[in-house]
């Protein structure tokens, strides 16, 4: 069967500090990924998403970027975190675009 | 584009009592609909969803919705709540393009 990992469960880290959130996929191949940030009472924002290695689609300009070295790997990052970066961060995973499978999110408080 | 209304932000029932969370959606095109729960601190699971065929949707936990086109509504239904269906629900429309979500309710089940 297939799973999702995602690390860290929680996250605290000073503002002006890079970022770095993993994300994997076991048990299947060339599978859609997707980050979402929640904050709260604003619902789940798609912050980006990739159908296939090296290809990353942005829905949002922020101060935040993904990248995907491998098939089943998908990575958060960040320069220099925002007070406004603080929020739940959910990894998820697609074999098409109507159904997604998600991780068990970040929590990252920017402090 | 396609977007997602939940009308209700926060729905307190008693034990036992029937529930009806309330989503509305917009779309130029065929929808496909979903039904989310996130318990707290965890990530989404895919409750139930309507692709095609019969309008009244089963899914997992006793939870079922009925797609209404004239309408535009997928709205989620229980018969009988437990304490363990407290959590938040999301509602998410797929149309030509990426999932969409409501912002959210969050169904508070009091002994």
């Amino acid at each position: 069967s297939q799973t999702i990992h995602q690390w860290p469960a929680t996250l605290v880290q000073p503002v002006g500090s890079p970022l770095s959130l993993e994300c994997t996929v076991e048990g299947t191949s060339n599978p859609n990924l997707y980050w979402y940030r929640q904050a709260a009472g604003r619902g789940l924002q798609l912050l980006f998403y990739s159908v296939g290695i090296g290809q990353i689609s942005s829905e949002v300009p922020q101060n935040l970027s993904a990248s995907r070295p491998q098939d089943r790997q998908f990575i958060l990052s960040s320069k220099k975190l925002l007070l406004s970066d603080s929020g739940f961060y959910l990894c998820a995973w697609g074999r098409d675009r109507n159904i997604q499978y998600f991780g068990a999110g970040t929590r990252l408080s920017v402090l | 584009a396609q977007s997602v209304t939940q009308l209700d932000s926060q729905v307190p029932v008693f034990e036992e009592a029937p529930v009806e969370l309330r989503c509305n959606y917009s779309s130029s095109v065929s929808v496909y609909l979903f039904w989310y729960v996130q318990y707290p601190n965890q990530g989404l699971q895919l409750l139930l969803k309507y692709l095609s065929g019969s309008t009244l949707v089963k899914g997992i936990n006793g939870f079922e919705a009925e797609f209404n086109k004239s309408q535009t509504s997928f709205h989620l239904r229980k018969p009988s709540v437990h304490i363990s269906d407290t959590a938040e629900y999301f509602c998410a429309v797929r149309g030509s393009e990426k999932l969409v979500f409501g912002k959210g309710t969050k169904l508070t089940v009091n002994p």
